[in-house]
């Protein structure tokens, strides 16, 4: 049984450029949420996705978007990036309802 | 939304030393989760704890759903125990994010 995986694990980008992160969910999961951490902070939703559906968006802004496969993989799309979208974004599978499972995240840097 | 608030915010401890972790949540939860970040950023998962009492070697946990609290509980600590300790929850009806507290900072010195 495969655990949860994020790639990449670090990026920089530029701010205005665009990003897309990639989640692999756990073997028999049909649930994916992204969170967003600040330094010092705990995690943030951003939004989840259950059955290629997205089931309930945080607070960000549409700049952020997403995806759900077929295969429950999952992408976290980023447009604009700005100075503040610099932090550490999770990636967690789980059954509907159930446990969640956190991937070793992306770092990304927006300068 | 639902407030997580985790207590205390930092912890320095002797290793040997027992400590307790507090999370206090503002409404009715569905699902309770304690997690330990490692110094990659990675969520370990310590325990699916909606409520009841649990124990895994040197670490427990107990949630009384009904007054909205849980309790981690580190005996005989260790440097490897360092770390930041995360409280979320989820509340269910329709609602299946999970709300993190702020954190536990914990320090272990040898």
């Amino acid at each position: 049984e495969t655990g949860v995986t994020q790639s990449p694990t670090h990026l920089i980008k530029t701010r205005g450029q665009q990003v897309t992160l990639r989640c692999s969910s756990q073997s028999g999961h049909n649930t994916v949420s992204w969170y967003q951490q600040a330094l010092g902070q705990g995690p943030q939703f951003i939004f989840q996705y259950y059955r290629e559906e997205e089931n309930g968006r945080g607070n960000l802004p549409p700049r952020f978007s997403g995806l759900q496969f077929p295969n429950y993989s999952s992408e976290l799309n980023v447009n604009a990036l700005e100075l503040d979208d610099s932090a550490l974004y999770l990636c967690a599978s789980s059954l509907w309802n159930t446990e969640a499972f956190f991937g070793q995240g992306t770092r990304l840097t927006v300068v | 939304g639902i407030q997580v608030e985790q207590s205390p915010p930092d912890l320095i401890l002797q290793e040997g030393a027992n400590s307790t972790l507090r999370c206090n949540f503002s409404d009715s939860v569905n699902n309770l989760q304690w997690f330990h970040q490692n110094p990659w950023g990675q969520l370990i998962n310590l325990f699916y704890i909606p409520s009841g009492t649990k124990q895994n070697g040197r670490l427990s946990a107990t949630t009384v759903a009904t007054e909205r609290y849980s309790l981690l509980y580190i005996s005989s600590s260790q440097t490897t125990d360092s770390g930041v300790y995360f409280c979320a929850v989820e509340r269910g009806a329709n609602d299946y994010k999970l709300s993190f507290g702020a954190g536990t900072t914990v320090t272990v010195r040898a």
